[in-house]
């Protein structure tokens, strides 16, 4: 069975610092994985989707790895702002079946 | 253009009474997925819809647990004789086709609060 792990659970740093933060997946059978970010109260918005044919995607100031045979994901965040705090959730889409499965995401506050 | 939309947003429900929970999908969008969200973890799966046919149901919980789509759009989640554990948000998220390539859009979701 997937299980999909997320350090660290929260994080805290001033504004303008750079981040990662990590997701581990137990097997490698993987289609795809995805960040999500979920703001108090609302659902889940998409940030990056990595193929799992490819190594890295980017978007403006995000950018996420994908290690498949390792099991591992970063996401990076350059210049953090406070706009950025929210739980980052990392999830992973099996070869088998259509659902996600989703890490317990990691809490990120930005101070300004 | 619309996202998904759920109803309602919130919901409090007294042990042992039956719930409802509705989600709108974007329209044209084929599948559809429900998802439970406790507090402080990820969501889980429950259950996944193609048009009007439940392909997967294998996260359901219980057999309290019940879920339709019978036009292949709107598609409504109940819970019969709701129990404390029961507390949680449920997501739900559609997709444009089916197949794992595309991405899948989430509504708010219900926080629902069994006392």
């Amino acid at each position: 069975k997937q299980e999909v792990t997320q350090i660290p659970a929260a994080l805290s740093v001033p504004e303008g610092e750079n981040l990662v933060l990590n997701c581990s997946f137990t097997d490698s059978a993987i289609y795809n994985l995805q960040w999500f970010r979920q703001d108090p109260g609302k659902g889940l918005t998409s940030l990056l989707l990595i193929q799992s044919s490819q190594r890295e995607q980017t978007s403006g100031r995000l950018n996420a790895s994908l290690d498949k045979s390792s099991g591992r994901s970063t996401l990076y965040i350059a210049a953090s702002q406070p706009g950025d705090s929210a739980t980052y959730l990392c999830a992973v889409r099996p070869n088998y079946g259509q659902n996600f499965v989703f890490g317990p995401g990691t809490r990120l506050s930005v101070l300004p | 253009g619309a996202g998904v939309s759920q109803s309602p947003r919130y919901k409090v429900a007294k042990r042992g009474q039956d719930v409802a929970l509705r989600c709108d999908p974007i329209s044209g969008h084929v599948s559809l997925f429900w998802y439970q969200q406790a507090l402080g973890q990820g969501p889980e799966f429950l259950t996944y819809f193609q048009n009007e046919a439940q392909l997967d149901k294998s996260g359901l919980p219980s057999d309290r647990f019940f879920a339709e789509r019978p036009e292949g759009s709107v598609s409504t989640l109940k819970i019969q004789r709701t129990q404390q554990e029961d507390s949680a948000v449920y997501l739900c998220a559609s997709s444009l086709e089916a197949g794992r390539a595309y991405e899948q859009y989430f509504g708010p979701g219900t926080r629902l609060t069994v006392t």
